[in-house]
């Protein structure tokens, strides 16, 4: 079963800053399969990045995905207010979707 | 728009058993899988179980295979959980997603949950 680990677990930054989560897995994983989502308190996660880069509906392009292999990146290059929340990194692998442990990204 | 509307959540002692349900609409439900996803109190997100748009597969995460039961209704548009043998690690926030349908095999929509505490 491949697992996936996201870091950092809590990242504290000012809007307008640029955000770095990292999501690694246990073994290498086709991209394709590779999504990112977004979930505020009290709230149902959000899709934001399918296919490892590919936006979803609605993703403002402040928000990048990229990488391969074992490392996946999500990037929001300026944080605006709405974007404090967690992130989870997803994959689908044999019938089985695992998600990583989520990245908070807070108010500094 | 698409809508996914869970209901059946509630406190129930441990041993015992419930059923979810949710409501799709906005989308041609019979053509899309379905998914379970949870989430405990403060914790993460945890994938319990799928099916398959036509209901001839059903997969399930070791954590509830056994004790749990995904089905759905296409007449009705209505997925469900059948929850058995409750276990206090089973209190969470139950989801119902919506399967991507494309290659990416993700889940591009959710409701807004369901909670399930299970507590003598």
């Amino acid at each position: 079963e491949i697992v996936l680990t996201q870091s950092p677990g809590t990242l504290s930054l000012s809007p307008g800053e640029r955000a770095t989560l990292s999501c690694r897995a246990s073994q290498s994983v086709s991209s394709s399969y590779l999504a990112w989502y977004q979930q505020k308190p009290g709230q149902a996660p959000r899709l934001l990045i399918y296919g490892a880069s590919n936006r979803a509906t609605g993703t403002p392009d402040r928000f990048s995905g990229s990488g391969s292999g074992t490392d996946f990146t999500l990037i929001i290059s300026r944080l605006e207010p709405e974007d404090f929340a967690v992130y989870y990194c997803q994959h689908y692998g044999r019938s089985l979707w695992t998600f990583g442990q989520g990245t908070k990204v807070e108010i500094k | 728009q698409v809508q996914l509307v869970e209901s059946g959540g509630g406190v129930v002692q441990p041993g015992r058993s419930l059923r979810l349900s949710c409501a799709a609409s906005g989308f041609t439900f019979s053509s899309y899988g379905m998914h379970w996803v949870r989430q405990a109190p403060g914790k993460g997100l945890e994938w319990v179980a799928v099916i398959w748009y036509d209901g001839s597969h059903q997969f399930y995460a070791d954590s509830v295979k056994g004790r749990f039961t995904i089905s759905r209704d296409n007449s009705k548009n209505t997925l469900f959980l059948q929850l058995n043998s409750l276990r206090a690690e089973d209190t969470a926030m139950y989801y119902c997603a919506k399967y991507s349908g494309s290659d990416y095999r993700h889940f591009d929509f959710w409701g807004q949950g369901t909670l399930v505490t299970v507590s003598s």
